[in-house]
């Protein structure tokens, strides 16, 4: 597609429930990276792929949170059992490779609220 | 650890004032840098990004921004802002052994007014 493209747009759940987020990247793009921007803590890196290996998962913020990456493109992003402080809009992007000299693409993000 | 700073969380101007926002960044080596914006409604959009070369990157819209290594900053420039400049900008590092994820500032909030 023309661009990083994400789905659902917005989702609101009640706490305890699982959600899945879903990321379509630039074709092409074997890098794609997961962020989140909340009021409270901006815009922080959640992890990485590199084709369907994940060299950093460091941004993870609790083992609640997974992902996955299947065939080099589509990846999900799992919250089990969610709380109210994982409100926030989960971004995605999508970059040619990964390393330096590559730009990162932006989504239009999942706005998720946890009731 | 890496990490980014924009000293402006809220700026307001009047249209056709220059405008000079503010980022600094702590990691030492080799680094690649960013200004995205958002504007009301909508998703992260590249402004400019420098890699290498001629420290003053131009972007945009207008835009620029000059990389001075030896004050660690990537300041972002527009002689003259517009109304529809309104929006939110955050300046971003990309480093080596960072796993190419993007180091964000806390962003800054700016207002033109008419």
């Amino acid at each position: 597609g023309a661009g990083v493209s994400q789905s659902p747009s917005n989702k609101v759940t009640e706490k305890g429930k699982d959600v899945e987020l879903r990321c379509d990247p630039i074709s092409g793009h074997t890098a794609l990276y997961w962020y989140r921007q909340s009021l409270g803590q901006g815009l922080e890196f959640l992890i990485y792929f590199q084709g369907n290996s994940a060299p950093d998962k460091s941004g993870l913020p609790s083992d609640r949170f997974s992902a996955e990456r299947t065939g080099g493109s589509v990846s999900t992003l799992t919250i089990q059992r969610t709380q109210q402080e994982d409100s926030a809009v989960y971004l995605c992007a999508s970059s040619r490779t990964s390393g330096l000299g590559n730009e990162q693409f932006f989504g239009p993000g999942t706005r998720l609220t946890v009731l | 650890a890496q990490s980014v700073s924009q000293h402006n969380h809220h700026v307001i101007l009047s249209e056709a004032a220059s405008l000079e926002l503010g980022c600094n960044y702590s990691y030492g080596g080799t680094v690649n840098l960013f200004w995205y914006v958002q504007y009301p409604g909508q998703h992260l959009q590249l402004l400019l990004k420098y890699f290498s070369g001629d420290p003053l990157v131009k972007g945009i819209k207008g835009f620029e921004a000059e990389f001075i290594k030896s004050k660690f900053s990537f300041n972002l420039r527009k002689p003259s802002v517009q109304w529809s400049d309104t929006a939110e900008y955050f300046c971003a590092v990309n480093a080596p052994g960072t796993a190419s994820k993007l180091t964000f500032g806390t962003g800054t909030r700016l207002q033109v007014t008419l």
